[in-house]
């Protein structure tokens, strides 16, 4: 079935680059996503990123994409304590359904 | 977002109790989903629509049912509340396009005691 893996937990000064890693398993997923949720809100849709391209970058974030080994990251730059949340990955599956990895905690500290 | 409201925003009920969380949007999207959040599991499928009275199963659906008789509307019932249906409860959006991605609304927490 479908599956999306995400590292649990991640911690960076601020400042730094965080790196956010995935996996999914449908190959023919045609849209991947990352979400962020602060707390007690809902999700909010970051960035995406079709799956014939191998990177996007809009400002701060960058998304890359290997299709090969089915592997998605999400980079951002400068991080500041602001970026602090749970990230999503999430793939698309058949109409219109999206499955979620679990989520990665990103702890900014100053 | 303002687009998408749930309610309540929270829930105590008592087990065995039925409950009925409401989804209401007002962007006319055609697509309408309940997911569950819960620790170490991400958020999970458990009913979707696909325009009035048109709606289907997710991968965690037993114990819930669902109902969509205006667009604008779509309701997620337990029939019956036990305590693993304790957890946050998020209704989402979206319309024919995977660039979209969906928009979600702020989260129903659900306790059941």
């Amino acid at each position: 079935g479908e599956d999306v893996e995400q590292s649990l937990f991640l911690s960076v000064r601020e400042g730094d680059s965080s790196v956010i890693n995935c996996t999914y398993t449908d190959s023919s997923s045609t849209y991947l996503y990352w979400y962020k949720q602060e707390p007690g809100a809902g999700l909010q849709l970051l960035t995406y990123i079709f799956s014939n391209m191998d990177m996007k970058q809009d400002q701060r974030l960058t998304v890359l994409l290997n299709k090969k080994d089915k592997h998605l990251s999400l980079r951002i730059a400068d991080t500041q304590t602001g970026d602090s949340a749970i990230y999503f990955c999430a793939e698309s599956l058949e109409g219109n359904k999206l499955v979620f990895g679990a989520g990665t905690i990103l702890r900014v500290k100053s | 977002d303002a687009g998408i409201t749930q309610s309540p925003r929270h829930k105590v009920t008592e087990t065995g109790t039925p409950v009925t969380l409401r989804c209401h949007q007002t962007e006319n999207h055609r697509y309408m989903y309940w997911y569950r959040q819960d620790p170490g599991h991400g958020l999970r499928l458990i009913h979707y629509s696909y325009g009035v009275k048109d709606t289907d199963k997710g991968e965690v659906s037993d114990g819930y049912s669902v109902s969509r008789s205006k667009t604008e509307d779509f309701l997620l019932t337990l029939e019956s509340a036990t305590s693993s249906q304790t957890s946050v409860y998020f209704c989402a959006i979206t319309r024919p396009g995977g660039n979209y991605g969906y928009t979600f609304g702020s989260g129903t927490r659900l306790t059941v005691v």
